[in-house]
């Protein structure tokens, strides 16, 4: 089956601790996309990757770091430094940046930080 | 900047009445325009687009929206709502990045 898959589901971790957030895709997309979404304030952008070894920030970056070492896959560390990190995180991937293509996501992670 | 603004959080009607959920956004340069929509426990699924051509788009479900440049937004609409349109809908707009609204929750009675 093509699609986005996100691991883990739910994540728990300590204050103070990093975590990694996997987002792997198997549909040959070039561009790939980190969100949050927070109720009441829809989805914000937190990373984006049009092409493999190249990202930009997006609207909320401080706090996250991503690497996109291969094509097919685009993890994001939420480090210590992001001040609020309990959300739902996103990921979603499409064929290109621009020219309207539909952006596929994945079923999320909820990280929940004690 | 490129931003979108929705102008409505919560939204409830009754089925078979109309629905219009408004969208605005902010960026000087060419856009493509989405709606998407997340049924409760599922995925955000694409609702429709505008790429070019026709300002009036179509999409699943019954679903149109309008693209008025000069205003620039892309309300949504659609005749008649079902019970199963209860759903979070999501205005994105793609110019140098792809960027989503704040969201509307649509709850239907029946």
């Amino acid at each position: 089956d093509g699609g986005i898959t996100q691991s883990p589901k739910y994540l728990f971790r300590k204050e103070g601790q990093n975590v990694t957030l996997s987002c792997e895709q198997n549909l040959n997309h070039d561009a790939m996309y980190w969100y949050r979404q927070d109720p009441g304030q829809g989805l914000r952008l937190i990373y984006y990757s049009q092409i493999v070894n190249d990202f930009q920030k997006g609207d909320i970056a401080e706090g996250y770091s991503v690497s996109r070492e291969k094509k097919e896959s685009f993890p994001l560390t939420v480090t210590s430094a992001q001040k609020n990190p309990t959300a739902f995180y996103l990921c979603a991937s499409r064929p290109s940046q621009g020219r309207g293509t539909e952006a596929f996501f994945g079923q999320g992670t909820r990280l929940t930080v004690v | 900047a490129q931003s979108v603004s929705q102008h409505n959080h919560h939204v409830i009607l009754s089925e078979a009445a109309s629905l219009e959920l408004g969208c605005n956004y902010s960026y000087g340069g060419t856009v493509n325009l989405f709606w998407y929509v997340q049924y409760p426990g599922q995925h955000l699924q694409l609702l429709l687009k505008y790429f070019s051509g026709d300002p009036l788009v179509k999409g699943i479900k019954g679903f149109e929206a309008e693209f008025i440049k000069s205003k620039f937004s892309f309300n949504l609409r659609k005749p008649s709502v079902q019970w199963s349109d209860t759903a979070e809908y999501f205005c994105a707009v793609d110019g140098n990045k792809l960027v989503f609204g704040a969201g509307t929750i649509l709850r239907v009675k029946s």
